[in-house]
C-alpha cells in the first residue's frame, strides 16, 4: 500500500486555468506538508497543516489554496496558473511537526503552457 | 531562513569519501537529512535531534555542532546507488520546516 500518494502524475495546461492536486496518506500521521520544487532542484516549503492549524508561507502567492477534508488529505488547488507555477510539487507528512520523518509522495509534474 | 549547503555539486569515484555541509542562520534544534535521486522524491536518512549527536547506518553518518548551527554529513566508500541530491533541513520553534539548499552529489565507477 503506497503510504503518501498524489494525482495526478502529470499535469499539462494552459495559463490562467484553475488546477487541483490531490493528496492522501494512510500512515495516521497528524502534519501534512506541500512543497514545490523548482528547476533548480530547490525545495520550498508552501503550507504545513497539522491539527487544523494551517502555516503558510508568505511567500506562496494567494492564487494557492490548500484544502484539508480529513486528517489524511491535503489538497492544493492553484487558480489563474502562470508560467512561473510550472514545477514539481510534493506532499509529504509526518506524525508531528519538526522533530518526525517526513514521507512523501511521488510528486506531480505541472507544465504551464 | 533556507539553510545553505556546501558543496554545492561533488563528483566522486566509487571507494572515495565525501562530506557535505548544512549551515543556519538560525539556532538549529534538530536536524533532517534527505536523499532524492533523479526523477523521484526525497527519501528520509536520519534526523540529529541533540548538539553533539551523531548518526549513521550503513557508511553514511552526519553529525549535529548545535553551538555553530551546522550539520556535516559523511558519506564513506561511496557507491553508485549515494548518487542523487543531498538535502539538510530543520525546523525552528515557531517556524515551518525549510530544507536546505542541496548538494548533488554523482558516483562515478
Amino acid at each position: 500500500d503506497t503510504a503518501v500518494s498524489q494525482t495526478p502524475k502529470y499535469l499539462v495546461t494552459q495559463m490562467g486555468n484553475d488546477k487541483s492536486i490531490k493528496c492522501e496518506q494512510n500512515l495516521g500521521h497528524d502534519t501534512m506538508y506541500w512543497y514545490k520544487q523548482d528547476s533548480k532542484k530547490f525545495l520550498k516549503i508552501m503550507f504545513s497543516y497539522n491539527n487544523k492549524e494551517l502555516i503558510i508561507n508568505e511567500t506562496v502567492p494567494n492564487r494557492f489554496s490548500p484544502k484539508s477534508p480529513d486528517k489524511a488529505h491535503l489538497n492544493l488547488h492553484i487558480n489563474s496558473l502562470e508560467l512561473g507555477d510550472s514545477a514539481v510539487y510534493f506532499c509529504a507528512s509526518s506524525l508531528q511537526s519538526g522533530v518526525e520523518t517526513q514521507y512523501f509522495g511521488p510528486g506531480t509534474r505541472l507544465l504551464v503552457l | 531562513q533556507q539553510p545553505v549547503q556546501s558543496p554545492q555539486a561533488v563528483i566522486l569515484r566509487e571507494g572515495e569519501d565525501a562530506v557535505i555541509n548544512c549551515s543556519s542562520s538560525k539556532a538549529l534544534y534538530s536536524v533532517h537529512w534527505y536523499r532524492q535521486k533523479h526523477g523521484e522524491a526525497p527519501v528520509f536518512l536520519m534526523i540529529l535531534l541533540k548538539g553533539g549527536e551523531q548518526k549513521g547506518h550503513d557508511k553514511i553518518s552526519a553529525s549535529f555542532n548545535e553551538k555553530k548551527q551546522q550539520s556535516s554529513l559523511y558519506l564513506t566508500a561511496s557507491q553508485l546507488s549515494y548518487s542523487g541530491t543531498y538535502f539538510c533541513g530543520t525546523e525552528p520553534p515557531g517556524n515551518q520546516f525549510y530544507f536546505g539548499t542541496g548538494t548533488s552529489l554523482t558516483v562515478i565507477p
